[in-house]
């Protein structure tokens, strides 16, 4: 069966300090794998994807991940943090070939202090 | 426009009321899902439709009944409300799976 793992529940950082949210998945085959951001009281928004390719994908807002396939992991990085990434973050990852069903991590608050 | 879009945005109602959601999505996708958001933020899928079927239903119980008149809309009808079902439930579609879901704004469902 399909799982991810968020270890990280709830991070506080400064401003300006870097991120890197952790981000492990369980599946047998190939897999897609995303990250969400959820901003207060708002809807998912896409903050990247990969599929293939170069391992270390961009998104939106400065964020970046490196796929590590050997390690099974998609962390989620930036390089300096604003007040306004105050949110919760979900990794996620659907198979290529199986059931067409995207599954969450439990996700990660992330907390940034001006 | 909205691309993913569900009415109402807040729901209250009394246990044992019957009770539907409305989700529309106008990007021309071929899929839809509903997820259940709980306190903790856990994010778990109810019910996908693909071109009129149900491909997905996971262990949710059979209060819940997704209907989806055309390939546009999924709605979530929900009989005899629990405490239990107080939730924030996200309306989704896709395209394949390259792009990602859209997700709608969400209907924050609280039953007293």
């Amino acid at each position: 069966a399909q799982s991810v793992s968020q270890h990280n529940h709830h991070v506080i950082l400064s401003e300006a300090a870097s991120l890197e949210l952790g981000c492990n998945y369980s599946y047998g085959g190939t897999v897609n794998l995303f990250w969400y951001v959820q901003y207060p009281g708002q809807h998912l928004q896409l903050l990247l994807k990969y599929f293939s390719g170069d391992p270390l994908v961009k998104g939106i807002k400065g964020f970046e991940a490196e796929f590590i396939k050997s390690k099974f992991s998609f962390n989620l990085r930036k390089p300096s943090v604003q007040w306004s990434d105050t949110a919760e973050y979900f990794c996620a990852v659907i198979s290529q070939t199986g059931a067409n069903n995207l599954f969450f991590g439990t996700g990660t608050r992330l907390t940034v202090i001006p | 426009d909205t691309a993913v879009s569900q009415t109402p945005k807040y729901l209250v109602t009394q246990m044992g009321n019957d009770k539907s959601i409305k989700c529309e999505q106008n990007l021309g996708h071929d899929t839809m899902y509903w997820y259940k958001q709980d306190s903790k933020k856990f994010l778990k899928i109810m019910f996908s439709y693909n071109n009129k079927e149900l491909i997905i239903n996971e262990t949710v119980p059979n209060r819940f009944s997704p209907k989806s008149p055309d390939k546009a809309h999924l709605n979530l009808h929900i009989n005899s409300l629990e405490l239990g079902d107080s939730a924030v439930y996200f309306c989704a579609s896709s395209q394949g799976r390259v792009g990602g879901y859209t997700f709608g704004s969400g209907t924050r469902l609280t039953v007293v």
